[in-house]
């Protein structure tokens, strides 16, 4: 199983979906989690953190379920600039503090 | 631009040739990490420092690749004898902290291997 899964798209909605993406983590140990955005050709850029208890950042909101081993973001109400890749990242098994990226999931939101 | 700078941005190089990249992090971040990104994958980790010390190599880094952070500010990469393989965006991230924090990346070194 690899460490970070997750479904790489492309998620075609209109503006003004809501869409959902998940991701799982292989390391049960796993005690840190991000969402990153990555424009085409350009680096990954922090979205949000993920907490335990969930958190929420305008239009954007993650959770994490230990118990499944999965985190999930929602975006709501959807813009054309929202079309970008997801990447989902976890802290390694290797303890060290270094970051397993998934390989993301593209989103392409459409007039 | 006080960001994460990696140079160059672009580099062609001929398959068996040497090539080194530099990255200078944000300045009081102590942690540096070096990944690749190939299309359509996410990055994948390299190595790692914390300071000067380097913490963390992937199984993927072959003894063709060897990074450096001397004073614990900027770090090199180099790749010896590079292989068509090899081609790839070679991306940069700092971070600050003892704890888990985010990393800020750079905005890579595309590398072709021809």
């Amino acid at each position: 199983r690899k460490e970070v899964e997750q479904d790489p798209g492309p998620f075609n909605v209109p503006e003004g979906a809501t869409v959902a993406f998940n991701c799982t983590y292989s390391n049960s140990a796993s005690q840190s989690f991000f969402w990153y955005r990555q424009d085409c050709r350009k680096e990954p850029k922090l979205l949000m953190s993920v907490y335990s208890s969930g958190n929420e950042d305008g239009r954007f909101t993650a959770q994490l379920n230990r118990a499944s081993q999965y985190i999930s973001l929602l975006i709501r109400d959807s813009k054309l600039s929202d079309s970008a890749t997801y990447l989902c990242v976890v802290n390694s098994n290797s303890g060290y503090s270094t970051l397993t990226f998934g390989k993301g999931t593209m989103l392409l939101v459409s007039p | 631009d006080t960001g994460v700078s990696q140079n160059p941005r672009h580099k062609i190089t001929k398959r068996g040739q040497n090539v080194t990249f530099r990255c200078d992090p944000i300045s009081e971040h102590n942690r540096l990490y070096w990944y690749r990104q190939t299309l359509g994958q996410g990055p994948e980790f390299l190595t790692y420092f914390q300071n000067e010390a380097q913490l963390e190599k992937s199984r993927l880094l072959s003894d063709r690749f060897s990074a450096e952070r001397p004073k614990g500010s900027f770090s090199t990469l180099e790749i010896q004898r590079t292989e068509q393989g090899d081609s790839a965006m070679y991306l940069c991230a700092s971070s600050l902290g003892q704890g888990f924090t985010e990393a800020f990346f750079g905005q890579g070194t595309r590398l072709t291997v021809v």
